[in-house]
């Protein structure tokens, strides 16, 4: 069963707004890391934020933040003042058994996002 | 910044023919990834390495797949007979075991891997 789901496969936003990309999950295991990473044209990924399962605020690096709601299994990206850079791919990820150091990730399918001038 | 290094950043090769990709991980990370992309697809897990074996692999990590760290900073995957379907963006990954929950995996720039 697919445990990552990304809804949008394509958002655009205009430069300086803010925009939300969605992430829903799906485990049973109440242990877990959520990881948000970007893919440029150029086709590195680069991490963006993380959430971990029993953090009780919400994560935010610089300009993104992650809305994180428990209870509906969802870790929605948000980036406020888009720039042009912002352009990429952005995948959502999961880690089962969050305090499990070496564990794999899932990943979504990605949410192409387009930041018009 | 430390960085996960991949070489060679693209590789062409006949179907049929061994290939080796090739990763060095940050300094003092002790897990270490494979993932892959076909092009327009999510990124999907190949296997992870600790400690000098395989801790897991997928079911796409067949026969065919082999990783190693033969000197103890190269992080190799082997395909031993490549297939058009081998075709794809192959990820490095790295993180640090340190008793730290959320562990990033910090990827490697992709080895693009094109099977003719």
């Amino acid at each position: 069963a697919q445990k990552i789901t990304q809804t949008q496969p394509g958002m655009f936003v205009q430069e300086k707004e803010a925009v939300t990309l969605d992430c829903t999950y799906d485990t049973s295991d109440p242990s877990y890391g959520l990881f948000w990473y970007k893919q440029p044209s150029s086709g590195e990924m680069i991490f963006l934020i993380y959430q971990g399962s029993y953090d009780q605020q919400n994560a935010t690096e610089g300009r993104y933040s992650l809305n994180f709601q428990k209870a509906r299994k969802s870790a929605n990206l948000v980036i406020s003042a888009s720039q042009l850079g912002d352009s990429a791919m952005y995948f959502c990820a999961m880690r089962e058994n969050g305090y499990n150091q070496g564990g794999k990730l899932i990943f979504g399918q990605g949410t192409e996002l387009s930041v018009k001038p | 910044e430390p960085e996960v290094t991949q070489t060679p950043s693209h590789q062409v090769t006949q179907m049929g023919q061994e290939v080796i990709l090739r990763c060095v991980p940050i300094s003092n990370h002790l897990y270490f990834y494979w993932y892959r992309q076909i092009l327009g697809q999510k990124v999907e897990f190949l296997v992870s390495f600790y400690n000098n074996e395989i801790s897991e692999k997928s079911e796409i990590f067949d026969d065919q797949f082999s990783v190693e760290r033969p000197d103890g900073s190269n992080f190799t995957l082997k395909i031993r007979s490549t297939k058009l379907e081998d075709s794809a963006m192959y990820f490095c990954a790295t993180t640090f075991s340190g008793g730290v929950a959320k562990n990033i995996q910090y990827f490697g720039a992709g080895t693009r891997l094109s099977v003719l």
